[in-house]
């Protein structure tokens, strides 16, 4: 069985300052990870995928992730916020080879002028 | 290539009615599978198909079924509509169901009166 807690419900940030979204995971199995974000009244976009290469994931739009085995996390991260980027963000677990996802709560990124 | 597509965007029915969404994947793409977005819940995943097979299902009642065509494309089927069943239905693709990456489309936003 897999599970996500993503420790905030909403999280508040000035323009240009840094992002950070929390994320731990719990999974049986080796897991591949990824974040999506969702703008209002849109579809799910991915943000970056981790499958056991690199700890680190760059993601688009600046946006990177690092996997932490020893803390079961999958943190995100962007050095400055931009007003764009206020949409609900996703962490989501799944089985590595298998594809049904697992998602997060929601983390709702609010960002201020 | 064009994204993932689902038809309708918006739908209005009654309750005990019963409505058909559906879903059109990336060309290429042979794995379908969808997910249901409330507010109280999040986002749950429905079932998979992959070459016109079930593969997984979630844990939803029986009046949600779906099904997959020789094309890849995916409708999915609520009988006896409960107002419950309010939601975004939200379908996404993957090449297959080893774990690719799986690409959302826009949903169908559900309401029942």
């Amino acid at each position: 069985a897999q599970s996500v807690t993503q420790l905030d419900s909403h999280v508040s940030v000035s323009e240009g300052t840094p992002v950070l979204l929390r994320c731990n995971y719990s999974s049986s199995y080796s897991p591949s990870l990824f974040w999506y974000v969702q703008h209002p009244n849109k579809g799910l976009q991915l943000l970056l995928k981790y499958t056991s290469a690199a700890t680190l994931v760059k993601g688009i739009n600046g946006f990177e992730a690092e996997f932490k085995k020893s803390e079961t996390s999958f943190h995100l991260t962007k050095p400055s916020a931009h007003m764009s980027d206020a949409a609900e963000y996703f962490c989501v677990v799944s089985v590595s080879g298998y594809s049904t996802l697992t998602f997060g709560k929601g983390t709702m990124l609010l960002v201020s002028p | 290539k064009a994204g993932v597509t689902q038809t309708p965007r918006y739908l209005i029915k009654t309750r005990g009615q019963q409505v058909t969404l559906s879903c059109s994947p990336i060309s290429g793409h042979r794995s379908v599978s969808w997910y249901q977005q409330t507010p109280g819940q999040g986002l749950q995943f429905l079932f998979e198909y992959f070459s016109e097979t079930q593969r997984n299902k979630g844990n939803f009642p029986g009046r949600f079924s779906g099904r997959q065509f020789s094309n890849s494309r995916s409708e999915m089927n609520v009988s006896t509509l409960e107002l419950g069943d309010s939601a975004l239905y939200l379908c996404a693709s993957s090449l297959d169901p080893s774990g690719e990456t799986q690409y959302f489309g826009p949903g169908t936003r559900l309401l029942v009166l």
